[in-house]
Formats: C-alpha cells, structure tokens, sequence
C-alpha cells in the first residue's frame, strides 16, 4: 500500500515570498490533516478535512495560511508571505475515517522541511 | 480541552536496559491514544494504539503501553532498549468524533553503546 506522498521535502525561501506544499493521502482516505512541527516541538495541527470539507482550522493563521483540498482527494497548504517563524516541518497525515467509525489512525507523510531566511 | 503533557524532554538509557516513557493526557471522555516515533528526518510511525478494551497494548519493534484510566496515563514500555531505538517519541491523544489529533512535546531518546 502506497503512503502519504509529500512534496517537495526540502524548501528555502526568502522572508515574505511564497510557498506551496502538495500532499497526496492515502487512496480512500477520507481525513487529511496538515500539522506544523517547530524544531523542538511535537506537531501542531493546522488543518483537517474531512473528504474537500474543513472540519478544523482554528490553529490556522488565516492571514497568511491557506490550505485546499482538491475533489477530496490531494491537498496544497500555502503560505504567503512567508515568515522566519514559519521555518518547519509541514507534516500531510490521512486517515480512513467516516463520521460515526469509532477507531482509526492517522497515516504521516516525510513532511517538508522549510527554511525561510 | 485536550492536551497531553510528556514530563521528559530527554531520556539516556544504555542498550540492553529498560525503557519507560512517560504520557499524561486530559481528555473529557475515553480517549483514543497512540504512541508514535519519528527517525531524524522522518515522518512519524505509528507503535502503537489504544481505543478500548484491554488497557496493555503490545505495538511494533517490542513496544508495549498501558492505559491508566485513575492517572490520565498512557505509559510506553520497552524491556529491552535497541541503539536502533534511539529517536523521539510522541504521545497523542485523539477526539472521539472529530478524530482531531493532539500531540506532546515529544521524548528525544539517547541509546548508549
């Protein structure tokens, strides 16, 4: 079974330029969720959807953050302009979830690592 | 709220002796709780899981964890520390319904030789 494909695993920008992630979950997943891991910190969740709807986003900075889910399926977080505290891991995890299962895990993708300068 | 608290930041064991990683989790109701390990570069691999039932839960490379309902507790055990273990741990506890994903600060563990 394939996994979480993430791309690109490495990215450097320059501070207020921006940048794209592109995530491809597991095939039937209908849970995505993007999480931001600081050096230092464990992940902390940005978004989830659920198929192409948002369930949470509370953690997401909305004035520089955005995320889509295309059709349900691959996902793109942005971030424009870039700050150098958004220097990170952005983690793609998927889930095979269904409103209403009771058990499930969440499947993590490499992650990209984003240095802004 | 939710949150999950992992009291160590680093833990150096010596290959060959045990291993106790500690988790406390706040959560209004039964959790669902996972213990997962990242490899520097890495994603995070999953260990193991509990969601019900009997509160020991063997997971993969020889981990076990047990759920302490009393102490807010989800403990992962090893008797046997591997240098290949060395790595950072991450307790999470997830919400039942809207299967949101809460993680700890992580354990960073130091095998030595």
């Amino acid at each position: 079974e394939a996994g979480v494909a993430q791309s690109p695993r490495y990215k450097i920008i320059e501070k207020r330029q921006s940048v794209a992630f592109w995530c491809n979950p597991i095939s039937g997943h209908a849970t995505l969720y993007w999480y931001q891991q600081i050096l230092g910190q464990g992940p902390k969740l940005l978004i989830q959807f659920q198929n192409n709807g948002v369930v949470d986003d509370s953690q997401l900075p909305k004035d520089r953050f955005s995320a889509e889910r295309l059709k349900g399926v691959d996902s793109t977080l942005k971030i424009q302009p870039a700050k150098l505290e958004d220097s990170a891991v952005y983690l793609c995890a998927s889930s095979l979830v269904a409103w209403g299962e009771k058990s499930t895990e969440a499947f993590f993708g490499q992650g990209t690592r984003l240095t802004v300068v | 709220a939710q949150s999950v608290t992992q009291p160590d930041i680093h833990i150096t064991v010596s290959e060959g002796a045990s291993l106790e990683l500690r988790c406390n989790y706040s959560y209004g109701a039964t959790p669902y709780l996972f213990w997962y390990v990242q490899s520097p570069g890495q994603g995070l691999q999953l260990l193991l899981k509990y969601f019900s039932g009997d509160t020991l839960v063997q997971g993969i490379k020889g981990f076990e964890a047990e759920f302490k309902r009393s102490q807010s507790s989800f403990n992962l055990r090893k008797p046997s520390v591997h240098w290949s273990d060395a790595a950072e741990y991450f307790c999470a506890v997830g919400a039942s319904g809207t299967y949101k994903y809460i993680f700890g600060t992580g354990t960073r563990l130091k095998v030595l030789a």
